[in-house]
């Protein structure tokens, strides 16, 4: 089936950018998304990305789609302890209401 | 996540005890899912549901059952509980969005099932 791969961990000091990464292998996903996981909370969407765009920004969030290679990033700049949380990407293919999720980056904020 | 309500929160089970995990939606989407998340693994689809009356199994659905009576509830049952069902387990349905479009997913809050 199709697979969404993350790393698991992403150790940055506080002030610096972070930068996680997801590859995917579902060549007509339509929509990626980045869903952020506080502690003992559920999944909340971040920001989400159109398969046609290359890239989309939002404040502090960065996200870039590189089609050919198949490969999501998303950049949040000036990364605060507060953005200490698990990452996930999730891709979702035209007509399907079923994303495949990869198994979260954990992103640790350190001063 | 007040769109998506779970019950309970928390829950400690013994082996081959019994349980349901509610969950209710706010709005009257036809999709709704339920997830289960173990540390490093992400998310798992157990079962969902494309509208009241009809369910179909996602990627891990032994060990549990759904129903839909009803398009604000979706309970997941667990008949006889085993540890290897301790996890987290996710309720959710879709999303609206800009444009109308509902190709996100909105989490409730999770329940915490520990089986010993």
């Amino acid at each position: 089936g199709e697979d969404v791969e993350q790393s698991l961990f992403l150790s940055v000091r506080e002030g610096d950018s972070s930068v996680i990464n997801c590859t995917y292998t579902d060549s007509s996903s339509t929509y990626l998304y980045w869903y952020k996981q506080e502690p003992g909370a559920g999944l909340q969407l971040l920001t989400y990305i159109f398969s046609n765009m290359d890239m989309k920004q939002d404040q502090r969030l960065t996200v870039l789609l590189n089609k050919k290679d198949k490969h999501l990033s998303l950049r949040i700049a000036d990364t605060q302890t507060g953005d200490s949380a698990i990452y996930f990407c999730a891709d979702l293919s035209g007509g399907s209401y079923i994303p495949t999720f990869g198994r979260g980056t954990s992103l640790i904020v350190h001063p | 996540n007040a769109g998506v309500t779970q019950t309970p929160k928390f829950r400690i089970l013994k082996i081959g005890q019994s349980m349901t995990l509610q969950c209710a939606q706010d709005m009257n989407h036809n999709y709704m899912y339920w997830y289960r998340q173990d540390p490093g693994m992400g998310l798992k689809l157990i079962y969902y549901s494309v509208g009241a009356g009809i369910t179909d199994k996602g990627e891990v659905p032994n060990g549990y059952n759904v129903s839909r009576s009803t398009t604000e509830d979706f309970p997941l049952r667990l008949e006889l509980a085993a540890p290897s069902q301790t996890s987290v387990y996710f309720c959710a349905r879709p999303e609206a969005r800009q444009g109308g479009s509902t190709d996100t997913q909105y989490f409730g809050p999770g329940t915490r099932l520990t089986v010993l």
